[in-house]
Protein backbone atom coordinates (compact mmCIF):
# COMPACT_ATOMS: atom_id res chain seq x y z
CA UNK A 1 0.00 0.00 0.00
CA UNK A 2 1.03 3.78 -0.69
CA UNK A 3 1.59 5.89 1.83
CA UNK A 4 3.26 9.65 2.32
CA UNK A 5 4.68 11.41 5.50
CA UNK A 6 5.15 14.64 5.92
CA UNK A 7 7.65 15.30 8.44
CA UNK A 8 7.26 18.94 9.27
CA UNK A 9 3.33 20.29 9.84
CA UNK A 10 4.72 23.87 10.25
CA UNK A 11 7.97 25.29 8.61
CA UNK A 12 8.77 29.35 9.56
CA UNK A 13 11.20 30.97 7.72
CA UNK A 14 12.48 34.57 6.63
CA UNK A 15 11.51 36.17 3.66
CA UNK A 16 14.91 35.44 1.34
CA UNK A 17 15.76 32.60 3.47
CA UNK A 18 16.05 28.68 1.72
CA UNK A 19 13.44 26.28 2.88
CA UNK A 20 13.01 22.62 2.52
CA UNK A 21 9.73 20.67 3.41
CA UNK A 22 10.46 17.23 3.24
CA UNK A 23 8.32 13.97 2.14
CA UNK A 24 8.96 10.48 2.99
CA UNK A 25 6.47 8.24 0.68
CA UNK A 26 5.94 3.87 1.00
CA UNK A 27 5.22 1.84 -2.34
CA UNK A 28 5.32 -1.39 -3.56
CA UNK A 29 5.22 -0.58 -7.14
CA UNK A 30 6.24 2.45 -9.24
CA UNK A 31 5.80 5.66 -8.16
CA UNK A 32 4.64 9.19 -9.14
CA UNK A 33 4.84 11.56 -6.84
CA UNK A 34 3.72 15.53 -6.91
CA UNK A 35 3.37 18.55 -4.77
CA UNK A 36 0.83 20.63 -4.59
CA UNK A 37 -0.29 23.71 -2.94
CA UNK A 38 -3.08 25.12 -1.35
CA UNK A 39 -3.06 28.64 -0.41
CA UNK A 40 -5.70 30.04 1.98
CA UNK A 41 -9.07 29.80 0.91
CA UNK A 42 -8.36 28.06 -2.63
CA UNK A 43 -8.35 24.96 -4.37
CA UNK A 44 -5.05 22.46 -4.79
CA UNK A 45 -2.25 24.00 -7.33
CA UNK A 46 0.52 21.81 -8.82
CA UNK A 47 3.66 22.51 -8.57
CA UNK A 48 5.44 19.70 -9.55
CA UNK A 49 5.61 16.31 -10.30
CA UNK A 50 8.10 13.45 -10.70
CA UNK A 51 6.95 10.58 -13.03
CA UNK A 52 10.24 9.05 -14.12
CA UNK A 53 13.75 10.34 -15.75
CA UNK A 54 15.59 12.83 -14.00
CA UNK A 55 15.53 12.75 -9.97
CA UNK A 56 15.53 16.54 -9.95
CA UNK A 57 12.22 17.89 -10.67
CA UNK A 58 11.39 21.75 -11.48
CA UNK A 59 8.21 22.88 -11.39
CA UNK A 60 6.45 26.77 -10.80
CA UNK A 61 7.42 29.68 -8.70
CA UNK A 62 10.71 28.69 -8.47
CA UNK A 63 10.12 25.10 -6.38
CA UNK A 64 12.56 22.43 -6.99
CA UNK A 65 12.49 18.51 -5.75
CA UNK A 66 14.49 15.63 -5.65
CA UNK A 67 13.53 11.86 -6.17
CA UNK A 68 15.96 9.76 -3.82
CA UNK A 69 14.66 6.55 -4.43
CA UNK A 70 16.91 4.75 -1.94
CA UNK A 71 16.04 7.01 1.11
CA UNK A 72 12.31 6.82 -0.22
CA UNK A 73 12.39 11.03 -0.09
CA UNK A 74 10.71 13.75 -2.48
CA UNK A 75 11.85 17.07 -0.43
CA UNK A 76 10.41 20.20 -1.87
CA UNK A 77 13.03 23.51 -2.18
CA UNK A 78 12.87 27.07 -2.84
CA UNK A 79 16.78 28.72 -2.70
CA UNK A 80 15.18 31.90 -2.00
CA UNK A 81 11.06 32.19 -0.24
CA UNK A 82 8.74 35.24 -0.85
CA UNK A 83 5.62 36.57 1.70
CA UNK A 84 3.67 34.87 -1.25
CA UNK A 85 4.79 31.72 -0.78
CA UNK A 86 2.90 31.16 2.24
CA UNK A 87 0.63 28.71 2.13
CA UNK A 88 0.18 24.84 2.81
CA UNK A 89 1.50 22.34 0.76
CA UNK A 90 1.08 18.68 0.15
CA UNK A 91 3.42 16.23 -1.37
CA UNK A 92 0.50 13.19 -2.79
CA UNK A 93 1.62 9.97 -4.23
CA UNK A 94 -0.54 8.31 -6.92
CA UNK A 95 -2.13 5.21 -5.57
CA UNK A 96 -4.05 2.39 -8.16
CA UNK A 97 -6.85 1.16 -8.04
CA UNK A 98 -8.71 -1.68 -10.27
CA UNK A 99 -9.62 -1.63 -13.83
CA UNK A 100 -6.79 0.95 -14.32
CA UNK A 101 -7.48 3.90 -12.26
CA UNK A 102 -5.45 5.83 -9.74
CA UNK A 103 -6.18 7.98 -7.03
CA UNK A 104 -3.56 10.59 -5.02
CA UNK A 105 -3.22 9.64 -1.24
CA UNK A 106 -2.14 13.23 0.09
CA UNK A 107 0.28 14.09 3.02
CA UNK A 108 -1.11 15.78 6.39
CA UNK A 109 0.40 18.75 4.65
CA UNK A 110 2.85 21.23 5.49
CA UNK A 111 2.53 24.94 6.30
CA UNK A 112 4.92 26.89 5.42
CA UNK A 113 4.89 30.73 7.20
CA UNK A 114 6.81 33.09 5.29
CA UNK A 115 8.05 35.98 7.72
CA UNK A 116 9.23 39.74 6.63
CA UNK B 1 -6.13 28.04 -19.42
CA UNK B 2 -8.94 26.44 -18.91
CA UNK B 3 -9.34 24.82 -15.20
CA UNK B 4 -12.10 23.05 -13.41
CA UNK B 5 -15.01 24.45 -12.68
CA UNK B 6 -16.93 23.61 -9.38
CA UNK B 7 -20.03 24.74 -8.94
CA UNK B 8 -21.37 26.62 -6.18
CA UNK B 9 -18.22 26.96 -4.87
CA UNK B 10 -20.14 27.37 -0.97
CA UNK B 11 -23.37 26.02 -0.08
CA UNK B 12 -25.44 26.04 3.63
CA UNK B 13 -27.29 23.08 4.11
CA UNK B 14 -29.43 22.24 7.56
CA UNK B 15 -28.97 18.36 8.70
CA UNK B 16 -31.03 15.65 6.85
CA UNK B 17 -31.19 17.96 4.03
CA UNK B 18 -29.42 16.87 0.26
CA UNK B 19 -26.56 18.94 -1.35
CA UNK B 20 -25.95 18.16 -5.53
CA UNK B 21 -21.97 19.51 -6.35
CA UNK B 22 -21.26 20.02 -9.19
CA UNK B 23 -18.20 19.14 -11.63
CA UNK B 24 -16.46 20.59 -15.35
CA UNK B 25 -13.38 19.25 -15.85
CA UNK B 26 -10.49 20.71 -18.09
CA UNK B 27 -11.86 20.38 -21.71
CA UNK B 28 -10.93 17.12 -23.61
CA UNK B 29 -10.39 15.35 -19.89
CA UNK B 30 -12.08 12.36 -19.47
CA UNK B 31 -11.62 11.49 -16.16
CA UNK B 32 -12.90 13.16 -12.88
CA UNK B 33 -12.17 12.52 -9.06
CA UNK B 34 -14.07 13.80 -5.79
CA UNK B 35 -11.99 14.42 -2.92
CA UNK B 36 -13.05 15.71 0.80
CA UNK B 37 -11.20 18.12 2.52
CA UNK B 38 -12.34 18.53 6.23
CA UNK B 39 -11.34 21.20 8.69
CA UNK B 40 -6.96 21.18 8.86
CA UNK B 41 -6.76 17.81 7.37
CA UNK B 42 -5.75 15.98 4.16
CA UNK B 43 -7.76 15.73 1.13
CA UNK B 44 -9.44 12.19 0.99
CA UNK B 45 -10.26 10.62 -1.95
CA UNK B 46 -13.82 9.66 -2.69
CA UNK B 47 -14.57 8.10 -6.34
CA UNK B 48 -13.27 8.81 -9.81
CA UNK B 49 -15.36 8.24 -12.94
CA UNK B 50 -13.52 7.52 -16.60
CA UNK B 51 -15.79 7.46 -19.92
CA UNK B 52 -18.40 6.99 -16.99
CA UNK B 53 -17.32 3.87 -15.85
CA UNK B 54 -17.27 4.74 -11.93
CA UNK B 55 -13.92 3.20 -10.29
CA UNK B 56 -13.31 1.74 -6.85
CA UNK B 57 -14.82 4.02 -4.10
CA UNK B 58 -12.68 5.67 -1.30
CA UNK B 59 -14.18 6.82 2.22
CA UNK B 60 -17.21 7.64 0.57
CA UNK B 61 -20.25 7.21 2.74
CA UNK B 62 -23.71 5.23 0.99
CA UNK B 63 -25.10 8.21 1.26
CA UNK B 64 -23.35 9.79 -1.04
CA UNK B 65 -23.82 9.36 -4.85
CA UNK B 66 -21.57 10.02 -8.22
CA UNK B 67 -21.96 10.29 -11.95
CA UNK B 68 -20.23 11.19 -14.96
CA UNK B 69 -22.11 11.93 -17.76
CA UNK B 70 -22.05 12.00 -21.57
CA UNK B 71 -20.29 15.68 -21.53
CA UNK B 72 -18.04 14.65 -19.19
CA UNK B 73 -18.98 16.48 -15.81
CA UNK B 74 -20.04 14.98 -12.74
CA UNK B 75 -22.65 15.49 -10.14
CA UNK B 76 -21.95 14.22 -6.39
CA UNK B 77 -25.33 14.20 -4.74
CA UNK B 78 -25.12 14.00 -1.11
CA UNK B 79 -28.51 12.69 1.03
CA UNK B 80 -29.02 13.00 4.93
CA UNK B 81 -26.47 15.33 5.41
CA UNK B 82 -24.50 15.31 9.04
CA UNK B 83 -22.78 18.12 10.75
CA UNK B 84 -19.57 15.77 9.86
CA UNK B 85 -20.26 16.36 6.22
CA UNK B 86 -19.03 19.66 6.79
CA UNK B 87 -15.73 20.10 4.77
CA UNK B 88 -14.29 21.21 1.31
CA UNK B 89 -15.27 18.94 -1.46
CA UNK B 90 -13.03 19.06 -4.52
CA UNK B 91 -13.12 17.75 -7.96
CA UNK B 92 -10.35 16.81 -10.12
CA UNK B 93 -9.61 15.90 -13.74
CA UNK B 94 -7.40 14.37 -15.67
CA UNK B 95 -6.80 13.38 -19.60
CA UNK B 96 -6.58 9.71 -18.61
CA UNK B 97 -7.44 7.43 -15.49
CA UNK B 98 -3.41 7.71 -14.91
CA UNK B 99 -2.76 11.45 -15.83
CA UNK B 100 -1.84 13.78 -13.50
CA UNK B 101 -5.23 15.10 -11.53
CA UNK B 102 -5.67 18.97 -11.98
CA UNK B 103 -8.05 20.11 -9.46
CA UNK B 104 -10.65 22.90 -8.84
CA UNK B 105 -11.04 25.18 -6.42
CA UNK B 106 -13.44 23.51 -4.49
CA UNK B 107 -16.66 23.34 -3.07
CA UNK B 108 -17.57 24.63 0.91
CA UNK B 109 -20.39 23.00 2.06
CA UNK B 110 -21.26 23.71 5.62
CA UNK B 111 -24.03 21.65 7.46
CA UNK B 112 -25.55 23.46 10.35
Amino acid sequence: AQSVTQLDSQVPVFEEAPVELRCNYSSSVSVYLFWYVQYPNQGLQLLLKYLSGSTLVKGINGFEAEFNKSQTSFHLRKPSVHISDTAEYFCAVSAPLSGGYNKLIFGAGTRLAVHP
Amino acid sequence: AAGVIQSPRHLIKEKRETATLKCYPIPRHDTVYWYQQGPGQDPQFLISFYEKMQSDKGSIPDRFSAQQFSDYHSELNMSSLELGDSALYFCASSLGPTDTQYFGPGTRLTVL
